[in-house]
């Protein structure tokens, strides 16, 4: 499968500010996922990028796919204690079978 | 509307022993099914898929295998455990027209 690498591996934030989480990947990529897993529970699919340069919001939540389709980013503003989980990003197989997910970025709010 | 089961929630199995878990999917027809395998603070590593009855794609060899004995049915079996089986298991469908994967709620193995 394709893999990426996805930085921070852990995002400390206060409530109220804003942070980026990146997904990238050495080779270029077809589509990819972003999934939200909150502690104790599965993982809940987010969105789907598709198109190079492609930016979809989600409330607060703003997704973006790079314009040579190798990386994405998520980008929360004004965090809130519902943000808290863990985020991975999963790009598409060339089969479309498969996903192949990153290692997430876990995010912790400060109230 | 779709929904996804899998049990049991939790499960604490001696070394060596073997082990079944379960998915079941409702509400849709011929889903493509996939097992996953999440390590304590770890990301999600493909065990494996299944595109139709019957049809068994391997990820990982390792001492685990699937099965796919009906359309909406999906089992993870194993003859022995290990130490290294432990972990959270994750069953998950898709439809083939759309993209995203829905998960069930997961088992919490824990091999002692």
């Amino acid at each position: 499968g394709q893999q990426v690498m996805q930085i921070p591996q852990y995002q400390h934030v206060q409530e109220g500010e804003d942070f980026t989480t990146y997904c990238n990947s050495s080779t270029t990529l077809s589509n990819i996922q972003w999934y939200k897993q909150r502690p104790g529970g599965h993982p809940v699919f987010l969105i789907q990028l598709v198109k190079s340069g492609e930016v979809k919001k989600q409330k607060r939540l703003t997704f973006q796919f790079g314009e040579a389709k190798k990386n994405s980013s998520l980008h929360i503003t004004a965090t809130q204690t519902t943000d808290v989980g863990t985020y991975f990003c999963a790009p598409r197989s060339a089969n479309d079978y498969k996903l192949s997910f990153g290692a997430g970025t876990t995010v912790t709010v400060r109230a | 509307s779709q929904t996804i089961h899998q049990w049991p929630a939790t499960l604490v199995q001696p070394v060596g022993s073997p082990l079944s878990l379960e998915c079941t999917v409702e509400g849709t027809s011929n889903p493509n099914l996939y097992w996953y395998r999440q390590a304590a603070g770890r990301g999600l590593q493909l065990l494996f898929y299944s595109v139709g009855i019957g049809q068994i794609s391997s990820e990982v060899p390792q001492n685990l295998s699937a099965s796919r004995p009906q359309d909406r049915q999906f089992i993870l079996s194993s003859k022995k455990l290990l130490l290294s089986d432990s972990g959270f298991y994750l069953c998950a469908w898709r439809i083939v027209t759309t993209a995203e994967q829905y998960f069930g709620p997961g088992t919490r193995l824990t091999v002692t």
